[in-house]
């Protein structure tokens, strides 16, 4: 089955460290993103690529890093220099940049 | 960044009952989407609206695409157990990056 695949469900980790989330999806899909969630904030998008080797800045990308090197593969670094990372982390893709949005099923970091 | 205005915050309903929520912006927008997170779970998409005035069905939920192209509706009928969930309407302006409202949490009662 196609899908898009975020591990692991659950992450802890110390303050100071640094952290990296996995997205991989098999839909053949150009566009990835990174959106993170807190309660009641709804969906924050923090870092998307349309292509290969490409990304582009959201709204919340301080403190993160991207890279997507292979059209399947977008992972997500929490550096030590995003101040409040404990979250809720998914991960979506789509066939281009104008289509709709498929998710994984998330990531939650806890930091403490 | 842009805003989406989601409305209600939260539901409390009971089973059987009809719900609607709207989400709306002061810009346009050409790409209106309703989606629905469980608990722990990613979202997932319940119907995508492309045209000013379209009106599109799944199952007991209805979606518009508001006239002004700065709104749009989700009703769902005849509630049941199962709707219960956050669900969130996102909007997609021309070459940018979908922005999602913060969501209407359902609770619904048998």
């Amino acid at each position: 089955d196609g899908g898009i695949t975020q591990s692991p469900k659950y992450l802890f980790r110390k303050e100071g460290q640094n952290v990296t989330l996995s997205c991989e999806q098999n839909l053949n899909h150009d566009a990835m993103y990174w959106y993170r969630q807190d309660p009641g904030q709804g969906l924050r998008l923090i870092y998307y690529s349309q292509i290969v080797n490409d990304f582009q800045k959201g709204d919340i990308a301080e403190g993160y890093s991207v890279s997507r090197e292979k059209k399947e593969s977008f992972p997500l670094t929490v550096t030590s220099a995003q101040k409040n990372p404990t979250a809720f982390y998914l991960c979506a893709s789509s066939i281009e940049g104008s289509s709709p949005l498929h998710f994984g099923n998330g990531t939650r970091l806890t930091v403490t | 960044g842009q805003q989406l205005n989601q409305s209600p915050q939260s539901m409390f309903i009971q089973e059987g009952e009809d719900v609607s929520m709207n989400c709306t912006s002061s810009s346009i927008f050409n790409t209106w989407l309703w989606y629905k997170q469980d608990p722990g779970e990613g979202p997932v998409l319940l119907i995508a609206l492309y045209k000013a005035g379209e009106l599109t069905s799944n199952g007991r939920l209805t979606a518009q695409f508001g006239i002004t192209r700065k709104d749009s509706f989700l009703n769902i009928s005849a509630s049941i157990p199962s709707d219960v969930g956050i669900y969130f309407c996102a909007g997609r302006q021309a070459g940018t990056a979908l922005i999602f409202g913060k969501g209407t949490t359902l609770s619904v009662s048998s």
